[in-house]
């Protein structure tokens, strides 16, 4: 079946960048995405790319997305304490608009 | 208001105890989940309605039941409580009438559920 596997945890000083990295295994999956938990909360989205494309920009973030190898990014420029959370990358099963969740990736910004 | 609320937030029961966890909504979605939350696992799936009359198992089914008692509602059963059903619970929706070009999923704040 499909896998989504994250690391569990990055650590950064506040107003350097961040990039929490995601491997998947269903390489027709039309979208991925990146969804934020802020402690406490329930899961919003923060981006998401369609497969075909390489790159997406919004404002601080980027996603880079490397179909040959399955291999998704997220990097948060100037990162800030606000930004620390959880990041979940997620691709959608096609077939039955499930998602599927990677194991999320516990972002943790130093003053 | 909030889009998506879920009913209790916390709950403490025991072994054996039958468990209801309720999701509401207020966006006219038609599709719904429940996802159960673990320290490093992420998020899975436990079951999924895209109507009224739609109702699907996801990964982790076993244990759970569901009910989907209007567009709006989506229950959660526990019939017989057990410890490793310990977890942080959240519904979700997302929209099919008029699907999203990118078919986002919007949750609930979620339940926190332990089993002693």
């Amino acid at each position: 079946g499909e896998d989504v596997e994250q690391s569990l945890f990055l650590s950064v000083r506040e107003g350097d960048s961040s990039v929490i990295n995601c491997t998947y295994t269903d390489s027709s999956s039309t979208y991925l995405y990146w969804y934020k938990q802020e402690p406490g909360a329930g899961l919003q989205l923060l981006t998401y790319i369609f497969s075909n494309m390489d790159m997406k920009q919004d404002q601080r973030l980027t996603v880079l997305l490397n179909k040959k190898d399955k291999h998704l990014s997220l990097r948060i420029a100037d990162t800030q304490t606000g930004d620390s959370a959880i990041y979940f990358c997620a691709e959608l099963e096609d077939s039955s608009y499930k998602l599927i969740f990677g194991s999320g990736t516990r972002l943790l910004v130093r003053p | 208001d909030a889009d998506v609320t879920q009913t209790p937030r916390n709950r403490i029961t025991k072994t054996g105890k039958r468990i209801m966890l309720e999701c509401s909504q207020t966006k006219g979605h038609d599709r719904m989940y429940w996802y159960r939350q673990d320290p490093g696992l992420g998020l899975r799936l436990i079951y999924y309605s895209f109507d009224v009359k739609d109702i699907n198992k996801g990964e982790i089914s076993d244990g759970y039941s569901v009910s989907r008692q209007a567009q709006a509602k989506f229950s959660l059963s526990l019939e017989s409580a057990i410890p490793n059903q310990t977890a942080l619970y959240f519904c979700a929706t997302s929209d099919l009438s008029t699907p999203s070009i990118y078919n986002e999923q919007f949750f609930g704040p979620g339940t926190r559920l332990t089993v002693l």
